[in-house]
């Protein structure tokens, strides 16, 4: 069975810090690797995928990168803002109809 | 484009009612799932669907019902609730392309609908 974890569960940051969250998988059997934001009482939104082939994907100042054979995958965040407070999900998908399986968060808190 | 909406927002039943759950997507997506979000269990397969007409379990099925009559439209039904299903209920929908040899799959997700079991 597919387990993800994520560390660490809750990061603190000052504004202006570059910071890497990180999300590992135990079968590297996967299609795709998708990172989300949450904010409080909200929806998830799709911030990045990364296919099985790939290794990295880059949208503004998020880059996560993806190692399939060790199972990991990262996403790094450059010069954090408080608008970036929120809980970081990273979710793989496996077969093709790519349900997904999530970890269980990063906890985000960037201080003015 | 509304994306992908969910009906109602907010939910409080008593144990033993039935109530259903509407997701609707204007995505034209072939792909629909129903996830519920748990403290410290993370989001969780309730169940799937990948065409009109067709439905299949995810990782925690029990206690609930779906169907997919419509290709926009993704239904969760509670029977006989019970307070273990107090929850975030999410749904989503994807499409799926084939890029570079590979399968890419992006899930749209919802706003959520939190039900309480009393």
């Amino acid at each position: 069975k597919q387990e993800v974890t994520q560390i660490p569960a809750a990061l603190s940051v000052p504004e202006g810090e570059n910071l890497v969250l990180n999300c590992s998988f135990t079968d590297s059997a996967i299609y795709n690797l998708q990172w989300f934001r949450q904010d409080p009482g909200k929806g998830l939104t799709s911030l990045l995928l990364i296919q099985s082939s790939q290794r990295e994907q880059t949208s503004g100042r998020l880059n996560a990168s993806l190692d399939k054979s060790s199972g990991r995958s990262t996403l790094y965040i450059a010069a954090s803002q408080p608008g970036d407070s929120a809980t970081y999900l990273c979710a793989v998908s496996r077969g093709r109809y790519s349900t997904l399986t999530f970890g269980k968060g990063t906890m985000l808190l960037v201080s003015p | 484009n509304a994306g992908v909406t969910q009906t109602p927002k907010f939910r409080v039943l008593k144990t033993g009612q039935s109530m259903t759950l509407l997701c609707a997507q204007d995505m034209n997506h072939e792909y629909m799932y129903w996830y519920r979000q748990d403290p410290g269990m993370g989001l969780r397969l309730i169940h799937y669907s990948v065409g009109e007409g067709t439905t299949a379990k995810g990782e925690v099925p029990d206690g609930y019902n779906v169907s997919r009559l419509k290709k926009q439209n993704f239904l969760l039904g509670l029977e006989s609730a019970a307070p273990s299903q107090t929850s975030v209920y999410f749904c989503a929908s994807s499409y799926q392309l084939e890029v570079g040899g590979g399968d890419y799959n992006e899930q749209f997700f919802g706003p959520g609908t939190r039900l309480t079991v009393l």
